[in-house]
């Protein structure tokens, strides 16, 4: 299976901040890597596919890069509506995996 | 506007059964390949099973592999989890997935729409 290693595991940042989660693959998965984020009781929500690509409707503060086994999400100017879980997932290979998250927090 | 709501959750003692279901609204169910994602308690998001739109290709996880039975009825815009034999590390909420763009599973992107879940406790 590939693992996918998120970094850090939690961060607190100030509104305003940037911010920047990273996730490594195990394998190279080219740019089969989708990110989301996850609030308390609701559904995960997509943000970024093929690596790089922002879904409908997401903000333009969020962006995504990387290929092949590095990945980065960037919040631009973090706001205290991005208080989350941030997950990265690979669908480069089966079984899909995931990251183990990042908490994100405003200080 | 996408809709998916699961139902069929509940407590059910371990090596009990249950099925899941995700009823699928607002888009043409049969050309997307959906999966089952769960979430148990205080742990990070784990891809359980995902079938092709057309029904005839499934996979699961190894944790689930020949206790756990995916399945679709387009006919009724629904996705089905047969879950059997259950543990109490089976214990999550349950979520339907729908995949970006993909009918086979060859394909497969990112998911852009989530049910709500539906929670499944395996405990005596």
């Amino acid at each position: 299976d590939i693992q996918m290693t998120q970094s850090p595991s939690s961060l607190s940042a100030s509104v305003g901040d940037r911010v920047t989660i990273t996730c490594q693959a195990s394998q190279d998965i080219s740019k089969c890597l989708s990110w989301y984020q996850h609030k308390p009781g609701k559904a995960p929500k997509l943000l970024i596919f093929d690596a790089s690509i922002l879904d409908t409707w997401v903000a333009s503060r969020f962006s995504g890069s990387g290929y092949g086994t590095d990945f980065t999400l960037t919040i631009s100017s973090l706001q205290p509506e991005d208080v989350a879980t941030y997950y990265c997932q690979q669908c480069g290979t089966l079984p899909i995996t995931f990251g183990q998250g990042t908490r994100l927090e405003i200080q | 506007e996408v809709q998916l709501v699961e139902s069929g959750g509940g407590l059910v003692q371990p090596g009990g059964s249950l099925r899941l279901s995700c009823a699928a609204s607002g888009f043409s169910f049969g050309s997307y390949a959906m999966s089952w994602v769960r979430q148990a308690p205080g742990k990070g998001l784990e891809w359980v099973s995902g079938i092709s739109g057309g029904g005839g290709d499934t996979y699961y996880a190894d944790s689930v592999k020949g206790r756990f039975t995916i399945s679709r009825d387009n006919s009724k815009n629904t996705l089905y989890l047969q879950m059997k034999s259950l543990r109490a590390e089976d214990t999550a909420v349950y979520y339907c997935a729908k995949d970006l763009r993909a009918m086979y599973f060859s394909d497969r992107s990112g998911f852009d729409y989530w049910g709500q879940g539906t929670q499944v406790t395996v405990s005596s």
